[in-house]
């Protein structure tokens, strides 16, 4: 199956400041590369999405990059503000139409007041 | 639309007993799967289900542990004479055909004393 790899596995940063996240996969046939975040004590949530056939998408202050050669992709986050404070986890998945996904380790980003 | 429901929230069994997670898809959906979540660490894939069919099971211990999705009624993870090892959060998701977005439930949080 896939191995997804993600870093750092905690991130620090100033109210205001951006936070990259980055994660790297390795079956090159993974087309689908979801990012989720996760408050303490609850679900995991969908945050942004992109799939194999795009390098950008953006969502007001979330965006996420694709890099298919280098079979990396990132989380960046802009003007962060506290509520950002949560685990974030990138995933890849290897079918096409399913949704097995397989996790990265996780980022927890704590955003300073 | 109520959402993945999973029940219980809490279960705390004694070593050897069997514990029996429940999982709702939403509605509209049929496929189901189940990620196993180890305190301060990230999500990992156990199962992956369609009605009356497991489609992808490489994440699931060999021995204890089962898992069904039956034509009526929700999918049970079933572990059978637990150990402490086995204490975690277990989530469900569930995603509709053709879609590759998954929406997660509240997870049941397992404590094996």
């Amino acid at each position: 199956g896939e191995n997804v790899e993600q870093h750092p596995s905690t991130l620090s940063v100033q109210e205001g400041d951006s936070a990259v996240i980055k994660c790297t996969y390795s079956d090159s046939a993974s087309n689908y590369f979801p990012w989720y975040k996760q408050e303490l004590g609850k679900r995991p949530q969908l945050i942004i999405d992109i799939r194999s056939n795009v390098g950008e998408k953006k969502d007001q202050r979330i965006a996420v990059t694709l890099n298919k050669t280098a079979k990396h992709f990132s989380l960046h986050i802009t003007e962060t503000q506290p509520e950002d404070s949560a685990v974030y986890f990138c995933a890849g998945s290897d079918q096409t139409g399913a949704n097995n996904l397989f996790f990265g380790t996780g980022t927890r980003l704590t955003v300073i007041p | 639309n109520a959402g993945v429901m999973q029940n219980p929230r809490h279960l705390v069994r004694r070593r050897g007993q069997e514990a029996r997670l429940r999982c709702s898809p939403m509605k509209g959906h049929s496929h189901v799967y189940w990620y196993r979540q180890l305190p301060e660490e990230g999500l990992k894939f156990m199962v992956y289900l369609q009605k009356e069919n497991i489609i992808d099971e490489s994440g699931m211990p060999k021995e204890r542990f089962s898992a069904e999705f039956p034509k009526e009624g929700p999918s049970i993870l079933r572990i059978q004479q637990v150990v402490r090892g086995d204490s975690a959060a277990y989530f469900c998701a569930s995603s509709r055909t053709g879609s590759t977005e998954a929406f997660f439930g509240q997870g049941t949080r397992l404590t094996v004393v």
